[in-house]
Parts: C-alpha cells; sequence; structure tokens
C-alpha cells in the first residue's frame, strides 16, 4: 500500500483559532514532510520530519508547528490562523536509500480561514 | 537560492497532439531532476527521474532529458490522451539535503477530445 492519508480533506478555520491537521502512511518510510501551497504557486516546503527529527524552514520556521508520535503519524498544528494560511496542505513521505527522494504525496487538506 | 522555473502555465492540445513542456533551474550542486504529475483529487506522484545530463528518463509513453549547459530541462510525449490531463511540476530534487525537493509552479495541461 503506498497510500498517503490525509485528514480531513477540507477544514474551515476561524481567524485566531488554532488548527491541526493529520497525515498517516503505511510504508513505514523514515522521512514525512509538509507542503503549502497557494494557487498559481509552486507547492512550498514548510517542514519535515527524518525518524523523530523536525526539520523546519527557515522562512516559515516561526508559522507552523509539527509532531511525530510515531513512524506512521505528523501531524502539522498552526497555533493561531491567519487569513494568509488559506491554503492546500500537502503531506509527502520517502524512504532515504534505495529509489531514494521520490516522495509519496496524499491527496491533500483544503484549508479555509475565514 | 536554488530554483526551478515552468513558463508554461497552461498548455492546451487535442488528442494525439506532441507535448512539450520545458523548465530552467539554478544550483550550486549537481542535480537530479523530476518530473512529478498530479491528476484531479490527488496528490503529485512522481511520472519520471533524470539523474544524469544527457540521459533520457522514460516512463509510460514521457521522455525527460536535462542539459547542464543550458540549465534546461524538458518534458515531451509524441501523442498525449485525453487521460494524460493533469499538472505536470518540474522538480529539483537536492539528494544530499535529506530528500529536499524544490517545485516549479506547474504546468495544467488540457487535453481536448
Amino acid at each position: 500500500d503506498t497510500t498517503v492519508k490525509q485528514n480531513p480533506r477540507y477544514k474551515l478555520a476561524r481567524v485566531g483559532k488554532p488548527v491541526n491537521l493529520i497525515c498517516s502512511q503505511t510504508m513505514n518510510h523514515d522521512t514525512m514532510y509538509w507542503y503549502q501551497k497557494k494557487p498559481n504557486q509552486a507547492p512550498k516546503l514548510l517542514l519535515f520530519y527524518y525518524d523523530k527529527i523536525l526539520n523546519r524552514e527557515a522562512d516559515t520556521f516561526e508559522k507552523f508547528q509539527s509532531s511525530r508520535p510515531n513512524n506512521s503519524f505528523c501531524s502539522l498544528y498552526i497555533g493561531s490562523a491567519g487569513l494568509e494560511y488559506s491554503a492546500m496542505y500537502l503531506c509527502a513521505s520517502s524512504r532515504k536509500g534505495g529509489n531514494y527522494a521520490e516522495q509519496f504525496f496524499g491527496p491533500g487538506t483544503r484549508l479555509t480561514v475565514l | 537560492g536554488d530554483s526551478v522555473t515552468q513558463m508554461q502555465g497552461q498548455v492546451t492540445l487535442s488528442e494525439d497532439d506532441f507535448l512539450f513542456i520545458n523548465c530552467t533551474y539554478s544550483t550550486t550542486w549537481y542535480p537530479t531532476l523530476f518530473w512529478y504529475v498530479q491528476y484531479p483529487g490527488e496528490g503529485p506522484q512522481l511520472l519520471l527521474k533524470v539523474t544524469t545530463a544527457n540521459n533520457k528518463g522514460i516512463s509510460r509513453g514521457f521522455e525527460a532529458t536535462y542539459d547542464k549547459g543550458t540549465t534546461s530541462f524538458h518534458l515531451q510525449k509524441a501523442s498525449v490522451q485525453e487521460s494524460d490531463s493533469a499538472v505536470y511540476y518540474c522538480v529539483l530534487g537536492d539528494l544530499y539535503n535529506q530528500g529536499k525537493l524544490i517545485f516549479g509552479q506547474g504546468t495544467k495541461l488540457s487535453i481536448k477530445p
């Protein structure tokens, strides 16, 4: 099973409220990623976990948090949503070594902040 | 910084037409380049990978090569079908930095039946 699952598929949030998005995979991949995709823009890497080590991109360092309680699950947390967070959030996973760098993506969660 | 640029935001073709999508890249290392494809309602998926300049990546009737001299990378298919309608992303892979991918803006391909 090469499926990456994301929940929920659609999320409506109010400005200033927290948002928590969930991703799971059963491929035993050691790395999980979160991307943000806005219309007419490239998917942008926000952060990734390699095993238990979190790496956040410098320009989004303070805006997003994440946790990975076990190998299969990874969450993306926004403490206080702003209008600029409205976007599609894509989760992906990959395995180092072998056919490395191929990332398997979930279908995405569309977040709308009002 | 490292980047990849796709100038064609949208391409509309008829079935059996020839497809050519180009992108350019800028990097300080020796890249591995990918094309990812995203069908409606799904996440992006790997279409093909090219690890060495002037070598060809081939998958599902698509071909891709890249040219180090012009730092360009293209995707082509001889005869497109309606099922090829999707968004195609040119992607730069940093295999020495824990597999980070840098995406282009994407080219939306629409095929008229």
